[in-house]
């Protein structure tokens, strides 16, 4: 079946580069997603990846993805406070039409 | 457009009451996915529908609960009887079509006592 993993935490530096990262299961998945969710919100669209794409920048984002080892990165450049969120990784798994998702990983950025 | 809109925002009720929970899903869409979000679980999908017909309702966790769509704008899903391990926050989604982004709700968060 589906799986996707995450690390719970990361906290860094305000300034500084954050990359977190995602392992998922099933090799036939067509799009790669990260969700924002801030305190007390729905999640957020940050960006998708298709499957056939290694990489894909978007201002601060950049996602990065190895398809032979199924894993999937965002780093965040120059990571200011409001950047403070819990980022879920999903994947749309090939010929499902629905969303499977991490449990989400807490960034903590610190002055 | 106002965006995917539930209500209510926060429920408190006691065991065994029924509880219904409402969205409303962004003009023009013709998906809409009920999830749950709890510590321990994660976020699951519950069930979705696609022009108002139910599609997949195997993330249902037991016949407490139902979910409706009887039109393009509304739907409901409700809990009879609900139980303190139904506590969670409830998020409704909708998007364009089944393969096409998704847009949340800003969630009920849901405690029974």
């Amino acid at each position: 079946g589906e799986d996707v993993e995450q690390s719970l935490f990361l906290s860094v530096r305000e300034g500084d580069s954050s990359v977190i990262n995602c392992t998922y299961t099933d090799s036939s998945s067509t799009y790669l997603y990260w969700y924002k969710q801030e305190p007390g919100a729905g999640l957020q669209l940050l960006t998708y990846i298709f499957s056939n794409m290694d990489m894909k920048q978007d201002q601060r984002l950049t996602v990065l993805l190895n398809k032979k080892d199924k894993h999937l990165s965002l780093r965040i450049a120059d990571t200011q406070t409001g950047d403070s969120a819990i980022y879920f990784c999903a994947e749309r798994a090939g010929g499902y039409n629905k969303l499977i998702f991490g449990a989400g990983t807490r960034l903590a950025v610190h002055p | 457009d106002a965006g995917v809109i539930q209500s209510p925002r926060h429920e408190v009720t006691e065991m065994g009451q029924e509880v219904t929970l409402r969205c409303k899903p962004i003009s023009g869409h013709n998906s809409l996915f009920w999830y749950r979000q709890t510590m321990m679980r994660g976020l699951e999908l519950l069930i979705y529908f696609n022009n108002n017909v139910p599609i997949d309702d195997s993330g249902m966790p037991e016949d407490r609960f139902s979910a409706k769509m009887p039109n393009a704008s509304f739907s409901t899903l409700k809990i009879q009887p609900s139980e303190p391990r139904d506590s969670a926050v409830y998020f409704c989604a909708s998007s364009p079509g089944l393969a096409d982004e998704q847009f949340f709700g800003p969630g009920t968060r849901l405690t029974v006592l």
